[in-house]
């Protein structure tokens, strides 16, 4: 098995970036996919197979990959975007799933 | 509408068991692969297990491994899980979940219920 590491928390003004970084420990061939937390609410997909976005998010929301890190980045942060958002990859089989342990994004 | 509604949750003793309920509709219910993933109050997201289309590949997370069955009913369109041996370890909001088209990847989640309260306490 491996782990996703997440920092636990991101803060950023309105109107500026905001990244989010997922580290795995071990490199697989995987896609991996990014969910967005509001309060009291499901969570909701928001990029997947590492950069691509779901109809109907916006398109400040991205995504990228280098090596075995990925980053969800978010352009021109609004206050909507308060959120908990979560990595999610599968095992090399495809077979189990494995999610980051969530990062809390505050907009200042 | 896509739409995915959880029931079953409750209140229950550690050692006894409880079987949650999922109801979908607006799609092809037996086109997808189906999960529960479950959250602890103030606390990540926890996948459970999964099942293929037809019901017969079945994966489950170690910390449910023997105490937990996932199942469907395509006929029904609804997902099922038994879970048996509760622990107190268990207490979440479990959630119904669907596994996105071949064209989003390999186990996307594309589709929420609103999840379903399980509370496992003497």
């Amino acid at each position: 098995s491996y782990e996703l590491t997440q920092p636990p928390s991101v803060s950023v003004s309105p109107g500026q970036t905001a990244r989010i970084t997922c580290s795995a420990d071990a490199l697989t061939s995987q896609s991996s996919y990014w969910y967005q937390q509001k309060a009291g609410q499901a969570p909701v997909l928001v990029i997947y197979k590492d950069s691509e976005r779901p109809s109907g998010i916006p398109e400040r929301f991205s995504g990228s990959r280098s090596g075995t890190t990925v980053t969800l980045t978010i352009s021109g942060v609004q206050a909507a975007d308060e959120a908990d958002y979560y990595c999610q990859s599968p095992d090399s089989g495809g077979t189990y799933v494995l999610f980051g342990g969530g990062t809390k994004l505050t907009v200042l | 509408e896509v739409q995915l509604v959880e029931s079953g949750g409750g209140l229950v003793k550690p050692g006894e068991s409880l079987r949650l309920s999922c109801a979908a509709s607006g799609f092809t219910f037996s086109s997808y692969n189906l999960n529960w993933v479950r959250q602890a109050p103030g606390k990540g997201l926890d996948w459970v297990a999964s099942i293929s289309t037809g019901g017969t590949y079945k994966y489950y997370a170690d910390s449910v491994k023997g105490r937990f069955t996932i199942s469907r009913d395509n006929a029904k369109t609804s997902l099922y899980l038994q879970m048996d041996s509760l622990r107190a370890e268990d207490t979440a909001l479990y959630y119904c979940v669907r596994d996105g088209p071949p064209r989003m990847g390999t186990r996307s989640f594309d589709i929420w219920g609103q999840g379903t309260m399980v509370t496992v306490s003497s």
